[in-house]
């Protein structure tokens, strides 16, 4: 099945920086999500991103498909972006997400 | 809040019991998929209903049950329960089954004495 990787595993963030967690895909999909799971384990919607940039506020995301990664950039950082990211993909073959492994990020005041 | 609603939040029991865990997707969307987290396996599909008819199954033990009912609430049955089945289970629904955006509910917590 399909190969979901992320980077870095974990991450600790002084508030105010900006930083890149990236996941890189190991087959073609038909589309990509970005998740936050907050510290009460609720799974976020974040980025519904096959191919492109998008933005949401301090967050952004590219996902260049032909080259199977994709891109979350948060910047300005706060507390409350602490949490785990979760990159996934789906692949209509196997009409499922499937998960990477997440970026614990920790932001510090 | 996505919409999705999953009862209860929290359930304990003990090892060789069964529960049932309930989903209700969002409004006027037809596909409700189940995935389990554990600490060990990660986020795992475990199996899809679409407008009642299983579509899709994924790593669902045998004895892990599913089924959509024509409401469209769905409900994961999970019997003779072990240590190992505790975990956070998350039901997620799309208005049609395919690559559309999912959505999660809030999980049930299960923990397994």
């Amino acid at each position: 099945g399909i190969q979901v990787e992320q980077s870095p595993p974990d991450l600790i963030l002084q508030e105010g920086a900006n930083s890149t967690l990236r996941c890189n895909f190991s087959d073609s999909v038909n589309n990509l999500q970005w998740f936050h799971q907050n510290p009460w384990g609720q799974l976020i919607n974040l980025f519904y991103i096959p191919s492109g940039t998008k933005q949401n506020g301090r967050l952004s995301a590219t996902t260049v498909a032909t080259e199977r990664y994709s891109l979350l950039y948060i910047s300005s950082s706060q507390t409350t972006d602490s949490g785990v990211y979760f990159c996934a993909v789906f692949k209509a073959a196997g009409n499922k997400l499937t998960f990477g492994g997440g970026t614990r990020v920790l932001v510090k005041p | 809040d996505s919409g999705v609603t999953q009862t209860p939040k929290h359930l304990i029991t003990a090892t060789g019991q069964r529960v049932t865990l309930r989903c209700s997707p969002r409004s006027g969307d037809l596909s409700v998929y189940w995935y389990q987290q554990s600490l060990d396996q990660g986020l795992q599909f475990l199996i899809q209903y679409y407008n009642g008819e299983e579509r899709a199954k994924g790593n669902i033990l045998e004895r892990f049950s599913a089924q959509q009912f024509p409401d469209l609430h769905s409900e994961l049955n999970l019997s003779s329960l072990e240590l190992g089945d505790s975990a956070l289970y998350f039901c997620a629904s799309t208005k049609e089954a395919g690559g559309y955006e999912q959505y999660f509910g809030p999980g049930t917590r299960l923990t397994v004495t």
